[in-house]
């Protein structure tokens, strides 16, 4: 049963850059059938979609946050990461990294999520 | 690109039927059959309910039924149980390869 675990700091300081990985178990990160993503949830707020990325490396970002974000995949390792630069306080949130059953289309299966705060 | 309009919040009694409604636009639920719905308990990662508008990944109860009309998609759960009290977020494919969640339904059951 596939299962997905995030890991990275929980504390980053403000202009810095917040670096989360997402191991995969149980399961095949190369599968042609899915994509990877990011999700984040300040406290109290609702969903934000971050981006996702192809075990290929193709990737798909939002908007909103493309100037700072990259998402890359390590087949090898199972992996796939979430850096984002220049962060600030608004940047606070429990990120989620999940399974994409297509491109943009619904996420199936999520990582337990891990909180990381900004903060000096 | 804005978030989807989903009601604050809703409340049933057990055994009634509810709906909660997700208002986008011409540029994203109107254009697009890529409607999810997602239902999260407190301190859980959030569960996929429906996708697709309409579709029910295997294990998710007939009790929840996706549905959609124009610009708005809507998630009926039937037979309302003191489990399904939760948040419920919708999401929908927004073009040019993004997707747009909606701002969740904190869903009561009375």
């Amino acid at each position: 049963q596939l299962q997905l675990q995030e890991s990275g700091p929980g504390l980053v300081k403000p202009s810095e850059t917040l670096s989360l990985t997402c191991t995969v178990s149980g399961g095949s990160i190369s599968s042609s059938s899915y994509y990877w993503g990011w999700i984040r949830q300040p406290p109290g707020k609702g969903l934000e979609w971050i981006g996702i990325i192809y075990y290929s490396g193709s990737n798909y970002y939002n908007p909103s946050l493309k100037s700072r974000v990259t998402i890359s995949v390590d087949t090898s390792k199972k992996q796939f990461s979430l850096r984002l630069r220049s962060v600030t306080a608004a940047d606070t949130a429990l990120y989620y990294c999940a399974r994409s059953m297509a491109p943009l289309d619904a996420f199936d299966i999520w990582g337990q999520g891990t909180m990381v705060t900004v903060s000096s | 690109q804005s978030a989807l309009t989903q009601p604050a919040s809703v409340s049933g009694s057990p055994g009634q039927s509810l709906t909660i409604s997700c208002t986008g636009t011409s540029s994203d639920v109107g254009s697009y059959n890529l409607v999810s719905w997602y239902q999260q308990h407190p301190g859980k990662a959030p569960k996929l309910m429906i996708y697709e508008v309409n579709k029910r990944p295997s294990g998710v109860s007939h009790r929840f039924s996706g549905s959609k009309s124009g610009n708005t998609a809507s998630l009926t759960i039937s037979g309302l149980q003191a489990e399904d009290e939760a948040d419920y977020y919708c999401c929908s494919y927004a073009g040019s390869s993004t997707l747009v969640f909606g701002g969740g339904t904190k869903l009561t059951v009375l």
